[in-house]
């Protein structure tokens, strides 16, 4: 059985980091591309960044690029997201999921979230 | 505001179709086939329900269908059921080399 874990979130100031785990189980990590989706309080879905099956290629979207930093470790099976320079409209929920690509928003399993607040 | 364009509700009764939209631009939807639709129930992770405009996932019910015509995709649900009581959202491919997500839209079953 697939399973994406997310861990990490919390409350967090404005201007500080936090760092996102993902641990996956239940697939062959490394033949896919990992992503991080959020979902602020009430909202819809957003794409935030996605990295390649070997690290070669990293997509991020507009509103984070520069302040935040996706990695992942194949031999741990994990995915990370290094988020600095936090801001209160990071506030969300924050999603890992799974796609064949880095490209194809083709996303067949999800974790439930770990929850960001940025907050004073 | 989103890249992808859905509207912001739609409803049914229980054994009608309804068909939900989104509209991009050329610089995806319009060229691109990798578009996807997604389901989320409240309090619940999203889960996917067609990929590459058309295909349907292993296990998801035929009666959920995808289409494109131009810069517009669609997502048509046949023959209504309370459980499709949910939230739907589009994603796509952009030419910038992102991906966006259409800003979602509720669905009634009245």
């Amino acid at each position: 059985e697939v399973q994406l874990v997310e861990s990490g979130g919390g409350l967090v100031q404005p201007g500080r980091s936090l760092r996102l785990s993902c641990a996956a189980s239940g697939f062959t990590f490394d033949d896919y591309a990992m992503h991080w989706v959020r979902q602020a309080p009430g909202k819809g879905l957003e794409w935030v960044s996605g990295i390649s099956w070997n690290s070669a290629d990293i997509a991020y979207a507009d509103s984070v690029r520069g302040r935040f930093t996706i990695s992942r470790d194949n031999g741990q099976s994990s995915v990370y997201l290094q988020m600095n320079s936090l801001r209160s409209e990071d506030t969300a929920l924050y999603y890992c999921a799974k796609g064949p690509g880095l490209y194809q928003p083709r996303f067949d399993h999800w974790g439930q979230g770990t929850l960001v607040t940025v907050s004073s | 505001q989103s890249a992808l364009t859905q509207p912001a509700s739609v409803s049914g009764s229980p054994g009608q179709s309804i068909t939900i939209s989104c509209t991009g631009t050329s610089s995806d939807v319009g060229t691109y086939t990798y578009v996807s639709w997604y389901q989320q129930h409240p309090g619940k992770a999203p889960k996917l329900l067609i990929y590459d405009v058309r295909n349907r996932p292993s296990g998801i019910s035929n009666r959920f269908s995808g289409s494109k015509s131009g810069n517009t995709a669609s997502l048509t649900i046949s023959g209504l059921q309370a459980d499709d009581e949910a939230d739907y959202y589009c994603g796509s491919f952009r030419n910038t080399k992102t991906l966006s997500f259409g800003g979602g839209t509720k669905l009634t079953v009245l």
